[in-house]
């Protein structure tokens, strides 16, 4: 597509369920990123998924998250067990990077998450 | 924790006057990037500038990076109240691959 794609833009769900989120980054982007941002906050980087390499994990905030790239492309996070903290925007990007010089990130529009 | 910060963490000005916006980082980069965000959702890169530049231009957009003191600043000349934003830094390492992190962000606001 066009741009990154993010589904879906809003979910509400209840406390103790499971979620996903879906990001289908731009066609070619060997990079993909997912960030978190609370209300009126900055973003804060969750995972970082790079080509075939493996993914850094370091900013997922407990072991409720997770986050899978099938084939070097599509990319679902999932939230088990779901608390209300983690109600939030969760933001996915990606980018091409060449010639050792990392580029733009390109951003979808976001999952507005909602726990009761 | 997050790698850029912000400051100021907000800012009122009025139309036609000039908006600096400043980022400070802690490790070495491969470059940093300024990026905005309207409405609490995506955001939009505006400009990057790499660790061995100094200075670069783009419109009304100036952004400055001094290696040795780990920060940039991001101006904006001639504000429109359509400049109101959240303004985001964002430093990239290279760890292998090339990991972004994001600051706290200035929240801008240019009054008509």
């Amino acid at each position: 597509g066009a741009g990154v794609s993010q589904s879906p833009s809003n979910k509400v769900t209840e406390k103790g369920k499971d979620v996903e989120l879906r990001c289908d980054p731009i066609s070619g982007h060997t990079a993909l990123y997912w960030y978190r941002q609370s209300l009126g906050q900055g973003l804060e980087f969750l995972i970082y998924f790079q080509g075939n390499s493996a993914p850094d994990k370091s900013g997922l905030p407990s072991d409720r998250f997770s986050a899978e790239r099938t084939g070097g492309s599509v990319s679902t996070l999932t939230i088990q067990r779901t608390q209300q903290e983690d109600s939030a925007v969760y933001l996915c990007a990606s980018s091409l990077s060449q010639g050792g010089i990392a580029g733009e990130l390109f951003f979808g529009e976001g999952s507005r998450l909602t726990v009761l | 924790s997050q790698q850029g910060e912000e400051d100021p963490q907000a800012l009122s000005i009025q139309e036609g006057e000039n908006a600096t916006m400043n980022c400070s980082y802690k490790t070495s980069i491969n470059n940093l990037q300024w990026y905005r965000q309207n409405s609490g959702r995506g955001l939009v890169h505006l400009i990057l500038i790499r660790s061995n530049e100094r200075e670069k231009h783009s419109g009304r957009l100036r952004v400055t990076l001094d290696t040795s003191k780990k920060s940039s600043s991001l101006l904006i000349t001639a504000s429109r109240a359509a400049d109101t934003a959240s303004y985001f830094c964002a430093t990239v390492r290279n760890t292998g691959g090339f990991k972004t992190i994001f600051g706290a962000g200035t929240r801008l606001f240019v009054k008509a």
